[in-house]
């Protein structure tokens, strides 16, 4: 069993849908959270960095972490179709540490 | 802003060549770090350094090595390659132990 999971989709949404992204874990030791968008044979973009338990909102991006229950998700609010990737969850025990990813989620915003 | 850069961007080799693959962090960035994603899979962690030390290995097989040089640019460096070693192959640089993850645009090698 992975240590993240994550569902690998493919999600397909209207625009202007509200999107909701997921990820679990099993290790108790993740501390900080992020979440990448990746375009097809690019490298991963860094949206959301959070640390712990919490929200953090930016734009039209909302990450939330529970910690208790080893869950993360990313919203996506009024999606747009340059929204459509892949969306990868990544976690480490430390800021310095390497990264542990989901399966990421393709997600397709039509018009 | 500067972004992490990598070279080549893409490498065609013959099994059991060698492959160099060279990453610049972003200015400032003294941690680097080197992912390999085969295709459809997620990014695996191969190596980090930071300040010119290895800091992290991952699953790194022994017939690849890396290097942090005094500016800060690594190396990659791959040897006795196998058709199982074509992937992306991403570097990305933070700012000390404690800083985001930023990628490069990755290293797209083929092994023929």
């Amino acid at each position: 069993q992975k240590e993240v999971e994550q569902d690998p989709g493919p999600l397909s949404v209207p625009e202007g849908a509200i999107v909701s992204l997921n990820c679990t874990y099993s290790n108790s030791a993740f501390q900080y959270f992020m979440w990448y968008r990746q375009y097809s044979r690019k490298g991963p973009e860094l949206l959301m960095y959070t640390y712990s338990s919490g929200n953090k909102e930016d734009g039209r991006f909302t990450a939330q972490v529970d910690k208790s229950s080893k869950y993360i998700s990313l919203f996506i609010r009024d999606s747009q179709p340059s929204d459509s990737a892949t969306y990868l969850c990544a976690m480490s025990a430390g800021g310095g540490n390497k990264l542990t990813f989901g399966t990421g989620t393709q997600l397709k915003v039509e018009l | 802003a500067a972004g992490v850069i990598q070279s080549p961007r893409h490498l065609i080799k013959e099994k059991r060549e060698t492959a160099t693959l060279k990453c610049y962090p972003i200015p400032r960035h003294d941690t680097v770090y080197w992912y390999q994603q085969g295709p459809g899979q997620d990014p695996q962690f191969l190596i980090s350094f930071y300040e010119k030390m290895q800091s992290d290995k991952g699953s790194i097989p022994d017939r690849f090595s890396a290097q942090q040089f005094s500016d800060y640019h690594s190396e990659l460096n791959m040897s006795s390659l196998e058709l199982g070693d074509s992937a992306l192959y991403f570097c990305a640089s933070s700012l000390g132990t404690g800083g985001e993850q930023f990628f490069g645009p990755g290293t797209r090698l083929t092994v023929l």
